[in-house]
């Protein structure tokens, strides 16, 4: 499975929208783009993922590159419940195991 | 509620001793993992079952883990003779055929 890159951190204001980028450049063409987040002392939640077309649902939106080497996670108006790390996982479809790097640790400021 | 449960939310044990935890997947899922997370660290695959089969174990599985799935629906995970190194917390999760899986709350190990 391909490698991400996230900034280590980032911050936003409360309403504001947190655009988080990861960047999967060696990604192939039968892997998918899998974003999950961890608020403080719990597991992991998944938000989104998709392939090669933009994906939004109730949580967020997913902007993927037309080359596919990076993608953005976009939380339209962000809240404090939204302080939480970030995780960028690349990922075929036929896998099971989720490789976890270091994420984003998104601060949202009131 | 019908999302992964896990049991205990907690456990304190000194070093040496054996502790067991459980858990629930989300009812259909027959895909289940379980992962380790050390403060600060992203969670790291420990071992995957499809129904009642353990497809894969980690290295960081020793032979002090043992985890089991019987009947393909819950699942518990036993470290023996527990270690400091074991403090962490403990993840459970679900899937049908997607990667995409649901965890559980986790299990905190501290081991004295």
């Amino acid at each position: 499975d391909a490698k991400t890159t996230q900034p280590t951190s980032m911050d936003c204001a409360e309403g504001r929208a947190a655009n988080l980028p990861c960047n999967h450049s060696t990604i192939s063409g039968n892997e998918y783009v899998y974003w999950y987040r961890q608020i403080h002392s719990q597991g992991p939640q998944y938000i989104i993922h998709g392939l090669k077309n933009n994906e939004t649902n109730e949580m967020a939106s997913l902007i993927i590159t037309e080359d596919r080497k990076s993608s953005t996670l976009i939380l339209p108006h962000a809240t404090l419940r939204d302080t939480a790390v970030y995780y960028c996982i690349v990922l075929m479809d036929s896998s099971y195991k989720l490789i976890f790097g270091s994420g984003t640790r998104l601060l949202v400021r009131p | 509620d019908t999302g992964v449960s896990q049991d205990p939310r907690h456990k304190i044990t000194k070093r040496g001793q054996n502790v067991t935890f459980r858990c629930d997947p989300i009812s259909e899922h027959n895909r289940l993992y379980w992962y380790r997370q050390t403060l600060g660290q992203g969670p790291e695959f420990l071992t995957y079952f499809q129904n009642e089969a353990q497809l894969e174990k980690s290295r960081l599985l020793s032979d002090r883990f043992s985890a089991e799935r019987p009947k393909g629906s819950f699942s518990t995970l036993e470290i023996q003779r527990t270690e400091q190194g074991d403090s962490a917390m403990y993840l459970c999760a679900s899937s049908r055929t997607s990667p995409g899986a649901f965890f559980g709350p986790g299990t905190r190990l501290t081991v004295l």
